[in-house]
């Protein structure tokens, strides 16, 4: 069975500091795509990356960037320079590739993150 | 935007009453899916579609089900709502072309819903 785990319930910060946030997920398949997701307080989700198994090449959006390692079976996410508009939600989440479980989502608990101004 | 709305976005009903929520898409996507968002446990798939009348249980299936009836609509029917079902539901959407889940998924607002 395919599970996320968060480690980190909630992270606190001052702006403009660097932050990662931890993803480790478990799946016997070897094709599965990663997912990273934001909650602002607002409520909605907002779609922030997919990745999938076969490309380990890490990701820069702007001030986001993430680490794929499947050795480690991590998919972790840093916010450079963080800022007020970054406080939010954040889950990762998993979906395998064939079978039965193609069509779920397996979500993380989520990680609050909090920048102070 | 994902063209995505829930209705009603709010509900407070009572135990034992029917409840259903609905979802609707104006991007003529293939897959809809029902989540629940609990405290302490992200977001957990209720029930997903793969096309109009296809549909099938996801990890919390059990009090509730659902229906496909057009390609735009998907309700979630609580046949005797439970307090243990308060929590807030979201719809979400995806492309995905065969069998392959690869497509991101976009989720609509969400609905409050209150078992009292």
């Amino acid at each position: 069975a395919q599970k996320v785990t968060q480690a980190q319930t909630e992270i606190s910060v001052v702006e403009k500091e660097d932050v990662t946030l931890d993803c480790v997920y478990e799946t016997r398949d070897t094709t599965y795509y990663l997912f990273w997701y934001k909650q602002p307080p607002s409520g909605e989700l907002v779609f922030l990356i997919r990745r999938n198994s076969f490309d380990e090449q890490n990701e820069i959006s702007g001030r986001y960037s993430w680490n794929f390692q499947k050795s480690t079976s991590s998919f972790n996410f840093t916010i450079t320079a963080s800022q007020v508009v970054d406080s939010a939600v954040y889950f990762c989440a998993l979906s395998e590739g064939s079978g039965a479980g193609s069509y779920q989502l397996t979500f993380g608990k989520g990680t609050k993150l909090s920048v102070i101004p | 935007d994902a063209g995505i709305t829930q209705s009603p976005r709010h509900k407070v009903t009572e135990t034992g009453t029917p409840v259903t929520l609905r979802c609707h898409q104006t991007e003529n996507h293939r897959y809809m899916y029902w989540y629940r968002q609990d405290p302490g446990h992200g977001l957990r798939l209720i029930h997903y579609s793969y096309g109009v009348k296809d549909t099938d249980k996801g990890e919390v299936s059990d009090g509730y089900s659902v229906s496909r009836s057009k390609t735009e609509d998907f309700l979630l029917t609580l046949e005797s709502a439970t307090s243990s079902q308060t929590s807030v539901y979201f719809c979400a959407i995806s492309e995905s072309e065969g069998s392959d889940s690869s497509d991101e998924q976009f989720f609509g607002p969400g609905t409050r819903l209150t078992v009292l």
